[in-house]
């Protein structure tokens, strides 16, 4: 059981450049999350996914689309990289009629 | 609408010296709380939650108990370690069905030295 994994790890873009960060959990779970970690600004929200087929924005989506691409997987897409969204991203995963969520380690991502 | 205040870090504290990190939040209803530990260069995990009024949560040697009188669920533990050293969540379920959605505080950075 590999929980919830993420690739690639870290990144490094040029602004304006594109990029997809995947997202993949093993344990069933309905419901995924898309969220960026900011110094001082604690976690915020970008995307969630309630069940396969289904997205909607969180508190930041602005710059960002997702796709759930079937039940396991749920990518992040930077159409064109801007210095503000250099951060780290977590993606989480919560099964139905439950509360916690489950994160995978991150992607550090750059962009200059 | 429903938030989460916890107190501000970074805090610092000596080997088995005693831990309190402070946390309120405002909501209606009765969310679940929840505790989260992010260790150096990884993801957020769950240390505890209590999903009722005066449950106690308890994981690794730390507490923390609902106070629905207080809106407080503050993180304690009595003799920390080196390895405690993290950045500390709180955080409340809104409940709203399947849409159900954390919310969370900006975290509190915890240091111990030896």
């Amino acid at each position: 059981n590999a929980g919830v994994t993420q690739t690639p790890k870290f990144q490094v873009l040029k602004t304006g450049q594109s990029m997809t960060l995947q997202c993949a959990q093993d344990m069933n779970h309905n419901s995924m999350y898309w969220y960026r970690q900011d110094p001082g600004m604690g976690l915020r929200l970008i995307y969630y996914s309630a069940s396969e087929g289904t997205t909607d924005k969180g508190e930041v989506p602005n710059g960002y689309n997702v796709s759930r691409l079937n039940k396991r997987e749920f990518s992040l897409r930077l159409e064109s990289a801007a210095p503000s969204q250099t951060s780290v991203y977590f993606c989480a995963s919560r099964g139905l009629g439950g509360e916690t969520q489950y994160f995978g380690p991150g992607t550090r991502l750059l962009v200059l | 609408g429903n938030s989460v205040t916890q107190m501000e870090g970074p805090v610092t504290l000596s080997e088995e010296a005693f831990l309190t990190i402070n946390c309120t939040y405002t909501a209606t209803g009765y969310p679940s709380l929840f505790w989260y530990v992010q260790y150096p260069g990884e993801g957020l995990q769950l240390l505890l939650k209590a999903t009722k009024a005066d449950d106690k949560g308890s994981n690794k040697g730390f507490e923390a108990t609902y106070r629905k009188e207080t809106t407080s669920f503050h993180l304690e533990k009595g003799s920390v370690q080196v390895s405690d050293s993290a950045v500390y969540f709180c955080a409340l379920s809104d409940n709203a069905g399947n849409n159900r959605k954390l919310i969370w505080g900006l975290g509190t950075s915890l240091a111990v030295n030896p």
